[in-house]
């Protein structure tokens, strides 16, 4: 089945540390999104990518870094310059960068910070 | 910039009956496109209904319509006939190029 997968679904990290998203995807899209969920802010953009070995910044990048070597994979690096990192993260994809392209989800992360 | 508005941050609705989920938005754009994403319980999003700015016709997508009035940017998801499963933050969202511009969601309980 294709879709989007997402790793581990919970995470702790204690103050200090940098950790890193894992999101992986067999859909065959081009672009790449990582977003952050807060209660009661909905879902902001951190950073997305259109295409292998490029991304753009978000409305929240900072604190944040990406990478993406391959088509399939889009992992997000939390480091310690995050003020604030506890939240729920999703990685989402969709078939190009669009207006109209439907974007698909993974389960998302929880990441807590200690 | 584009924002959207989710002006009902809760909202419930007696099995079988009919409800309608608030969102207006503000840009200057013409050309765009707006979607219902529900987030049941275990937080995976899913895509409800989508809707393209330059089709007058509302969009629907069986139980779930939508009631797009541009001049007015409002987009309001009507859900007929509740169920149990429809129980679920939805978001409305707007399309941009490279992101989606979410509301802060409503919440929709649905009572047996």
């Amino acid at each position: 089945d294709g879709g989007i997968t997402q790793s581990p679904k919970y995470l702790f990290r204690k103050e200090g540390q940098n950790v890193t998203l894992s999101c992986e995807q067999n859909l065959n899209h081009d672009a790449m999104y990582w977003y952050r969920q807060d209660p009661g802010q909905g879902l902001r953009l951190i950073y997305y990518s259109q295409i292998v070995n490029d991304f753009q910044k978000g409305d929240i990048a900072e604190g944040y870094s990406v990478s993406r070597e391959k088509k399939e994979s889009f992992p997000l690096t939390v480091t310690s310059a995050q003020k604030n990192p506890t939240a729920f993260y999703l990685c989402a994809s969709s078939m190009a960068g669009g207006k109209k392209d439907e974007q698909f989800f993974g389960p998302g992360t929880r990441l807590t910070v200690l | 910039a584009q924002t959207v508005t989710q002006s009902q941050p809760e909202m419930s609705v007696q099995e079988a009956e009919t409800v309608t989920l608030s969102c207006t938005y503000d840009t200057s754009e013409s050309d765009y496109y707006l979607f219902w994403y529900k987030q049941p319980p275990s937080r995976q999003m899913i895509l409800v209904i989508r809707q393209e700015a330059y089709k007058q016709q509302n969009a629907t997508e069986n139980r779930f319509s939508v009631n797009f009035q541009k001049a007015a940017k409002s987009f309001s998801l009507k859900i007929s006939d509740s169920q149990l499963g429809d129980a679920a933050m939805y978001f409305c969202a707007w399309g941009a190029t490279n992101k989606l511009i979410f509301g802060t969601g409503t919440l929709l309980a649905v009572q047996p």
